[in-house]
This record gives structure tokens, C-alpha cells and sequence, in this order.
């Protein structure tokens, strides 16, 4: 089956510095990706959508200039939390579908565990 | 936006059927329907979709009545490793340009499998 994969899948930084999470897709091209959030005991929030060689999408609520987000190739797109702080401490979870079309089937990393101090 | 209403836990017994009832009273013509299941800190993996009447897969069935407007997960005889958080998830991520629609999770539902 299509396998996505993350790195790192745990950062532990200062506040005020930029962590970099990456997204793969290891055995399909992914055409679009989709970034989540989840805070404990919570449900997956989605962030942002991204295709590849496009800007992302972001979802209301969500800073773009914090968040961002390249989509440089068909298997790998990173989100960078850009100068983080503690309430940006959450798991984050990428997902990729092969296709553009319609209902494709969301292929789920499993997560980054972001801590910031 | 389809918003999406779980029962936030459930407790069952090995060899038991479990059934997960999700809520979609807005959901769209285009969307579909998806469940996941989720372990802790870990990504969802993917369960079962459908758009109408009944799907059936290896591991579960998911009942989706004419008017849509909610959706059944029925998991056949659980064991304790199906205890885990099951999502369902509602929207459809056709891309133009450059955007999808906002694909809304449902709160979850805890089930909790008992030896």
C-alpha cells in the first residue's frame, strides 16, 4: 500500500526558533498534501493543502507567514513552524493522495510531536 | 461545511459487533464519506469510504442511509486491538485551483475493547 512518511517524528526547540517538518510519499507521486494539527484529547484540524509547484492553501484561522509550506516535488512537502512558541506545541500529521481528481483516499504519516519550550 | 457528531466513547467486548453512528445533517452532493482509525500518536489509517447505501470491505461495513445525512461504521467481531479512536471524516478534496474543500473530521470516538 502507498506509505507516507515524516521527519523528524519528534523536535523539541526553543521558543522563538524554526522547526522544519518534512512529508513524503514513498512509493506514489502525490499530487496534493494536506497538513494537520492535533492537540491532545482533540481531533485532526486541517491546516493547509498543498499542490505540488503551487502555493498552499491554508484554512481560515491559520497564518500563512507561520505556517509555511513547499510542495517542491510529487513526494515531499515540508512545513516549517516559522519562530514557534509554546501554543504552537502540537502533533502535526501530513497526509498525500495520488490524485487530483475526486474522493481519492488520504494516505496519513504518522505525525511529528512538536515541542516548543 | 458538513460538521460531523460522534459518540465521544464506546466500550464493547472481544467477538462483539461494534457499530459507530456519524452525523452529516449538511453534507454535500460531491462529499463523500471516510472513517479512520487512529492510535495514539500515530496518523489515522484508513478504515472504509463510501458515498451511498453500503460498502463492504475486509474489515468493516459502512451503511449510509438514502438521505445521507448520517453513516454507520460496523466493525464485525472486535478484538482488543481494534480499541482505538475512529474518526469519520466527510468532504471531497476535488482540486481546482490550487484549493480543495475543507475536509472536516468528526470528533472521534473512543472505543474501548474489553477482554
Amino acid at each position: 500500500g502507498a506509505v507516507v512518511s515524516q521527519h523528524p517524528s519528534w523536535v523539541i526547540c526553543k521558543s522563538g526558533t524554526s522547526v522544519k517538518i518534512e512529508c513524503r510519499s514513498l512509493d506514489f507521486q502525490a499530487t496534493t498534501m494536506f497538513w494537520y494539527r492535533q492537540f491532545p484529547k482533540q481531533s485532526l484540524m486541517l491546516m493547509a493543502t498543498s499542490n505540488e509547484g503551487s502555493k498552499a492553501t491554508y484554512e481560515q484561522g491559520v497564518e500563512k507567514d507561520k505556517f509555511l509550506i513547499n510542495h517542491a516535488s510529487l513526494t515531499l512537502s515540508t512545513l516549517t513552524v516559522t519562530s514557534a512558541h509554546p501554543e504552537d506545541s502540537s502533533f502535526y500529521i501530513c497526509s498525500a493522495t495520488s490524485s487530483g481528481g475526486a474522493y481519492n483516499e488520504q494516505f496519513f504519516g504518522p505525525g511529528t510531536r512538536l515541542t516548543v519550550l | 461545511l458538513a460538521k460531523t457528531t460522534q459518540p465521544i466513547s464506546m466500550d464493547s467486548y472481544e467477538g462483539q459487533e461494534v457499530n459507530i453512528t456519524c452525523s452529516h445533517n449538511n453534507i454535500a452532493t460531491n462529499d463523500y464519506i471516510t472513517w479512520y482509525q487512529q492510535f495514539p500518536s500515530q496518523g489515522p489509517r484508513f478504515i472504509i469510504q463510501g458515498y451511498k447505501t453500503k460498502v463492504t470491505n475486509e474489515v468493516a461495513s459502512l451503511f449510509i442511509p438514502a438521505d445521507r445525512k448520517s453513516s454507520t461504521l460496523s466493525l464485525p467481531r472486535v478484538s482488543l486491538s481494534d480499541t482505538a479512536v475512529y474518526y469519520c471524516l466527510v468532504g471531497d478534496w476535488v482540486v481546482s485551483s490550487g484549493s480543495a474543500r475543507q475536509l472536516t473530521f468528526g470528533s472521534g470516538t473512543q472505543l474501548t475493547v474489553l477482554p
